[in-house]
């Protein structure tokens, strides 16, 4: 079943603590996006890549890293830097710039 | 600055009653125009992708159109099964001829459907 998988789907992170949420894909996309969803607000694009081993800053990434080592794996990590991490993370892909872009099923992270 | 707003924020409709939702844009120039369905708890789900003025898409009580500097999604006859957020995304089209790649979204309209 071809599709995008990320985890966990609950995470809970102390302050001061780095995570790292989880999102493969078997769809053979090249392009490969983080949002973040917060009650009230659009989809805001935290990273996105286009290719391996290359990836580019969105609107939000202060406070996140990512890495794009795996065509088929997008890490994102939420360092201590990121005063306000609590929200819901979806990750996406897409063939390529102009196509569709499907995503996860999203990981709800909150701070405690 | 790219822009994409959504209206209305919230809709209730009787079963049946059919409506729309609009999706306004603000963009140097549009690469893609695309709608989403959104469950609670869930990732969006892809509907529609539209290219350029005047095309159309359908699917079961849905269709999705799009103008210069707008996009409708007309729902007919909705049933409770449609209650969900409706989200629209752009792509920009950049000076050299390529894409960001990115989407930029607008809000969303949640919208509800009562039996």
């Amino acid at each position: 079943d071809g599709g995008i998988t990320q985890s966990p789907k609950y995470l809970f992170r102390k302050e001061g603590q780095n995570v790292t949420l989880s999102c493969e894909q078997n769809l053979n996309h090249d392009a490969m996006y983080w949002y973040r969803q917060d009650p009230g607000q659009g989809l805001r694009l935290i990273y996105y890549s286009q290719i391996v081993n290359d990836f580019q800053k969105g609107d939000i990434a202060e406070g996140y890293s990512v890495s794009r080592e795996k065509k088929e794996s997008f890490p994102l990590t939420v360092t201590s830097a990121q005063k306000n991490p609590t929200a819901f993370y979806l990750c996406a892909s897409s063939i390529g710039p102009g196509t569709e872009a499907f995503f996860g099923q999203g990981t709800r992270l909150t701070v405690v | 600055e790219d822009q994409v707003t959504q209206s209305p924020e919230a809709l209730r409709l009787q079963e049946g009653e059919s409506s729309s939702l609009n999706c306004s844009y603000t963009v140097s120039g549009l690469r893609g125009l695309f709608w989403y369905r959104q469950d609670p708890g869930k990732g969006p789900e892809f509907l529609f992708t539209l290219y350029s003025a005047g095309e159309e898409k359908e699917k079961e009580r849905l269709k999705a159109t799009l103008t210069k500097k707008e996009s409708f999604l007309h729902i007919t006859a909705p049933k409770p099964e449609d209650s969900a957020t409706y989200l629209c995304a752009v792509q920009v089209l950049k000076n050299y001829g390529g894409s960001q790649g990115n989407l930029i979204f607008g809000k969303g309209t949640k919208l509800s459907v009562k039996p």
